[in-house]
């Protein structure tokens, strides 16, 4: 199984928008609506950001935003923070009863 | 609060067994699964596979069947990750992590290092 495809990097300015993409296929993205994304720092432990492919869990802010068209996942960040540069990830099930991880990307706020 | 705290670090040689664990907490150990994701230094997440307490049913990723092996133990809300033989290739931060349809909470990582 090859890991879902995301960007290497993004970058954006304090108060734009960004949107990161996460490519799969039919058995996996585009299949279920089981896509999760996932924030982390350096030398920390991931966070959940987002979960079945649109919903906040408690505490996350309501600038960050999901939704999937076809294979794709996206994750939108508006007005972005200093506080927002990390490494993003997605996650999906797959039709082989098993879970894929993006290849991650790393945000840079300029 | 639901948490997971996993085992310290471990230094290994190539060849040797090894076996890490994960506390659960704050909720019910048996409701949920319980699985485990690797990342290799400066390298991204991969889902190593997931077990479901109640009944042990356990799930590998392809790339991972065969090479290691997960557990859990109901009696003390413990979940395991096990290698009978080390490689190298091994060294990697390991996150245990509680399971839906999503990956929520993690653990703070076990950083395992195989070298000789």
């Amino acid at each position: 199984q090859s890991a879902l495809t995301q960007p290497a990097s993004v970058s954006g300015s304090p108060g734009q928008s960004i949107t990161i993409s996460c490519t799969g296929t039919s058995s996996d993205i585009g299949g279920y609506n089981y896509v999760s994304w996932y924030q982390q720092y350096p030398g920390k432990a991931p966070k959940l950001m987002i979960f079945d492919v649109s919903k906040r869990p408690s505490g996350v802010s309501d600038r960050f935003s999901g939704s999937k068209s076809g294979n794709t996942a996206s994750l939108t960040i508006s007005g972005l923070q200093a506080e927002d540069e990390a490494d993003y990830y997605c996650g999906s099930y797959t039709s082989s009863s098993t879970w894929l991880f993006g290849g991650g990307t790393k945000l840079t706020v300029l | 609060e639901v948490q997971l705290v996993q085992s310290g670090a471990e230094v290994k040689k190539p060849g040797e067994s090894l076996k890490i664990s994960c506390k659960a907490s704050g909720y019910d150990f048996t409701s949920y699964w319980i699985g485990w994701v690797r990342q290799m230094p400066g390298k991204g997440l991969e889902w190593v596979g997931i077990i479901y307490p109640r009944d042990s049913d356990t799930r590998y990723s392809p790339s991972f069947q065969g090479q290691v092996t997960i557990s859990a133990d109901k009696s003390i809300t413990t979940a395991y990750l096990q290698w009978s033989s080390l490689k190298a290739s091994d060294t990697a931060m390991y996150y245990c992590v509680r399971h839906y349809n999503w990956f929520d909470p993690w653990g703070q990582g076990t950083l395992v290092t195989v070298s000789s």
